[in-house]
């Protein structure tokens, strides 16, 4: 299977912030990466896909980037309602796989 | 509106069976593939099954293996998990999803149903 590692784990960060999110997998997945955004007691929600392409409705502010190993989350501006878990998830096989998540939180 | 809405969770003794449902609304569910997702409390992510929009495959991840089996009923645009042979580490709030149609994301979730495994 497929692992996905995601760094940091945690992290604080202020309304306005520049904020990244890496996820590496354990072997090439091409483009075939999604990011989720999960606030608590709620379902995950899907903001990327293929790597980079931003889900209708999704802000701007969100982007994705990367192939093969190597994938980041970017929020340009961070604002209040983006405090959330967000994770990866790989389609290129099965089973498929989610990273451990990344918590944003308040500074 | 595009929807998802998963029962059937509950309590359930170790060994015990439950049945799950997820209702689909607002799309043609015989054409989407659809995923099962579990979430332990206060854990990450784990993806549990897969079946395609006819139900021709099916895919498990190694947890439930011949333990668990997804199914669908498109006349009835429902999606099922039967969950035998429960353990604790089975205690999660299950998610179904939907295969984006147009690549492998999931892009709707339902709201989830709780399952406790515990005697």
């Amino acid at each position: 299977a497929i692992q996905l590692t995601q760094s940091p784990s945690s992290l604080s960060a202020s309304v306005g912030d520049r904020v990244t999110i890496t996820c590496r997998a354990s072997q090439g997945i091409s483009s075939a990466l999604a990011w989720y955004q999960q606030k608590p007691g709620k379902a995950p929600k899907l903001l990327i896909y293929d790597a980079s392409s931003l889900e209708s409705g999704v802000p701007s502010r969100f982007s994705g980037s990367g192939s093969g190993t190597d994938f980041t989350l970017t929020i340009s501006s961070l604002q209040p309602e983006d405090f959330a878990t967000y994770y990866c998830q790989q389609f290129n096989s099965y089973p498929r796989t989610f990273g451990p998540g990344t918590k944003v939180d308040i500074k | 509106q595009v929807q998802l809405v998963e029962s059937g969770g509950g309590v359930v003794q170790p060994g015990g069976s439950l049945r799950l449902s997820c209702a689909a609304s607002g799309f043609t569910f015989s054409s989407y593939g659809m995923h099962w997702v579990r979430q332990a409390p206060g854990k990450g992510l784990e993806w549990v099954a897969f079946i395609r929009y006819d139900g021709s495959n099916k895919y498990y991840a190694d947890s439930v293996k011949g333990r668990f089996t997804i199914s669908r009923d498109n006349s009835k645009n429902t999606l099922y998990l039967q969950m035998n042979s429960l353990r604790a580490e089975d205690t999660a709030v299950y998610y179904c999803a939907r295969l984006s149609w147009g690549h492998g994301a999931f892009d709707i979730w339902g709201q989830g149903t709780m399952v406790t495994v515990s005697s």
